[in-house]
């Protein structure tokens, strides 16, 4: 099956820093990669995807770059804000309709 | 519109007893998962409803749980004889075709076995 690692488990940044956070895959039939934002009590939410057909996906100040030939995807996100702290978790999918999650990383956003 | 709303918001039992926790999907979404989140770790997979088809079970920790979905929308998720490390918080998710992956959370139900 699928097995999805996910690094760091905790990332600490400044205020206006970059962060990024990476996911490895082992499944190659895997071609669906989302990425979801947990703040705290509270659920899940996607907040970017991107499928296996394109290399890079952005929205506003977040991004998610895939390297299938590697089997590892990436989520960046610039101009760190409080509101970004949270722990986000990857996911893998594609081989089947259970995606696979990652373990998470906590982010935390210093003022 | 309505997002996936679950029931009870928190459950505390005794050990060895029985629990049940309902899950409401979106309306016309036809897969269904169920996760568990213990404190600090990731998503655990429990069970997979679509549609009419035999639902994957593969995830379930023990045959002391079991899932039904009725009339492809509410689920609910059994828990017999609960033990302490049952305790967590279980999620529910429901996505629709195609984007079988765009999953929408509910606000889960938070578990404490006594």
């Amino acid at each position: 099956g699928e097995n999805v690692e996910q690094h760091p488990s905790t990332l600490s940044v400044q205020e206006g820093d970059s962060a990024v956070i990476k996911c490895t895959y082992s499944d190659s039939a895997s071609n669906y990669f989302p990425w979801y934002k947990q703040e705290l009590g509270k659920r899940p939410q996607l907040i970017i995807d991107i499928r296996s057909n394109v290399g890079e996906k952005k929205d506003q100040r977040i991004a998610v770059t895939l390297n299938k030939t590697a089997k590892h995807f990436s989520l960046h996100i610039t101009e760190t804000q409080p509101e970004d702290s949270a722990v986000y978790f990857c996911a893998a999918g594609g081989g089947s309709y259970i995606p696979t999650f990652g373990r998470g990383t906590s982010l935390i956003v210093h003022p | 519109g309505a997002g996936v709303s679950q029931s009870p918001s928190n459950k505390v039992t005794e050990k060895g007893k029985d629990v049940e926790l309902r899950c409401d999907p979106i309306s016309g979404h036809t897969a269904l998962y169920w996760y568990r989140q213990s404190l600090g770790q990731g998503l655990e997979f429990l069970i997979y409803f679509q549609g009419n088809s035999a639902p994957d079970k593969s995830g379930l920790p023990s045959d002391r749980f079991s899932a039904e979905r009725t009339g492809g929308s509410v689920s609910t998720l059994t828990i017999q004889r609960t033990q302490q490390e049952d305790s967590a918080v279980y999620l529910c998710a429901s996505s629709s075709l195609p984007t079988v992956y765009e999953q929408y959370f509910g606000p889960g139900t938070r578990l404490t076995v006594t």
